[in-house]
């Protein structure tokens, strides 16, 4: 079956980059999605790549995507403390639009 | 951009009673929403797809009859947990689709005492 694996927490320091990673399993994936959570809120859309494409820029975020090793990651230009939550990467099965998410990065911004 | 509701934000009753969740598509047509589960630092589980006119799909393991699923309008999905229980404190999710494009609401917090 489908499965989407994360790394659980990542801490880096304000100004840095965060490179968050995630694996899958479904070849079939048409697209891949990043989103974050704030503490007791819905899911923020981040962005999202097509599964032909293997990288998408996106002012301070830059994805990247490795079909051949269902690799994803998503990388965070310049770091700040707003951008400490929760990040979950997301596929989507083909032609049934479900999304299976990974189990979410807690990423800590230090000041 | 596209913005999806959700009411009530939190809600908190009793054992036995049912509860009404309702999700809204406010500045688009959705054929498609979704509802998902969340458990305190977890992920999100899919627990149905819901279909405008049509019956809800379940994923395995989803009680239809526990959870009624209503897609009376392009714009409105409700999600009814019947007869909860303190298991069913979660935080409910419901999303929208367009296009290629899936847009979350801001959840919905229950808690079964």
């Amino acid at each position: 079956g489908e499965d989407v694996e994360q790394s659980l927490f990542l801490s880096v320091r304000e100004g840095d980059s965060s490179v968050i990673n995630c694996t899958y399993t479904d070849s079939s994936s048409t697209y891949l999605y990043w989103y974050k959570q704030e503490p007791g809120a819905g899911l923020q859309l981040l962005t999202y790549i097509f599964s032909n494409m293997d990288m998408k820029q996106d002012q301070r975020l830059t994805v990247l995507l490795n079909k051949k090793d269902k690799h994803l990651s998503l990388r965070i230009a310049d770091t700040q403390t707003g951008d400490s939550a929760i990040y979950f990467c997301a596929e989507s099965i083909e032609s049934s639009y479900k999304l299976i998410f990974g189990s979410g990065t807690r990423l800590l911004v230090r000041p | 951009g596209a913005v999806v509701s959700q009411h009530p934000s939190w809600v908190i009753c009793k054992s036995g009673t049912s509860v009404k969740i309702e999700c809204r598509s406010l500045d688009f047509q959705a054929t498609t929403m979704f509802w998902y589960r969340q458990f305190p630092k977890q992920s999100l589980m899919l627990m149905a797809t819901s279909n405008e006119g049509s019956k809800a799909t379940y994923e395995q393991g989803v009680e239809k009859d526990k959870f009624l699923i209503n897609h009376a309008s392009l714009t409105l999905s409700t999600l009814t947990v019947t007869s909860a229980h303190p298991e069913d404190s979660s935080f409910y999710i419901c999303s929208a689709r367009a296009g290629d494009e899936q847009f979350f609401g801001p959840g919905t917090r229950l808690t079964v005492l």
